[in-house]
């Protein structure tokens, strides 16, 4: 039933902290994506999970940014020492295997403004 | 490097109307072509997908139009309803070297439909 959940909807926090934020994949789904949706950037891959491995984490624009996936569910994106510029709206998306027609589901995203 | 660009940025059309969005990509390795729609509040939502192997995909009022040579795809709304009012994005995918189906998106188009 459930469709891919996130939390926290909304993250205010100061410059210099850290912050993590959760995604709960569709259940059965292999592969979670997350992106970031920013005014000035547009929709932007950050990392893919295969499992509990993460094949291709290209999209991640420092070393401020981390994620892990455990179990094969739920997946965690850490952003440390956070900047302004990381203001944006975390997406996360979930699809049945990595396919390139397997569809991706996504959240409703996390909000995070950066003070 | 923009990879995937967008036409028009807004649009405003009639209840009743034909919406038209169109999209450029210019990755050859891309192999997978969705359209998705999204509302404020909401994550993206797959409208409807297109595989380069044909040219048109037809799902209710929602099109796609595919030119492989042109490295163009474009989405048609047919009787343009006001609950179609949303943010629709294009993406695009394949040919990722971790695997996956690691989406690019373009930068989206604000669609009205007026009464």
């Amino acid at each position: 039933g459930a469709g891919v959940s996130q939390s926290p909807s909304n993250k205010v926090t100061e410059k210099g902290k850290d912050v993590e934020l959760r995604c709960d994949p569709i259940s059965g789904h292999t592969a979670l994506y997350w992106y970031r949706q920013s005014l000035g950037q547009g929709l932007e891959f950050l990392i893919y999970f295969q499992g509990n491995s993460a094949p291709d984490k290209s999209g991640l624009p420092s070393d401020r940014f981390s994620a892990e996936r455990t179990g094969g569910s739920v997946s965690t994106l850490t952003i440390q020492r956070t900047q302004q510029e990381d203001s944006a709206v975390y997406l996360c998306a979930s699809s049945f295997g990595g396919r390139g027609t397997d569809t991706q589901y996504f959240g409703p995203g996390t909000r995070l403004t950066v003070l | 490097q923009q990879q995937v660009k967008q036409s028009p940025q807004s649009l405003i059309v009639q209840k009743g109307g034909i919406s038209i969005i169109n999209c450029a990509y210019e990755n050859t390795a891309f192999d997978y072509f969705p359209w998705y729609q999204q509302f404020p509040g909401k994550g993206p939502a797959l409208l409807i997908a297109i595989r380069p192997d044909v040219s048109e995909k037809k799902e209710g009022r929602f099109t796609i139009s595919f030119n492989k040579s042109a490295k163009q795809f474009s989405l048609h709304i047919m009787d343009s309803q006001p609950g179609d009012s949303a943010t629709y994005f294009c993406a695009a995918s394949g040919g990722a070297p971790g695997g996956g189906n690691k989406l690019t998106f373009g930068t989206g188009t604000q669609l009205k439909v007026e009464l």
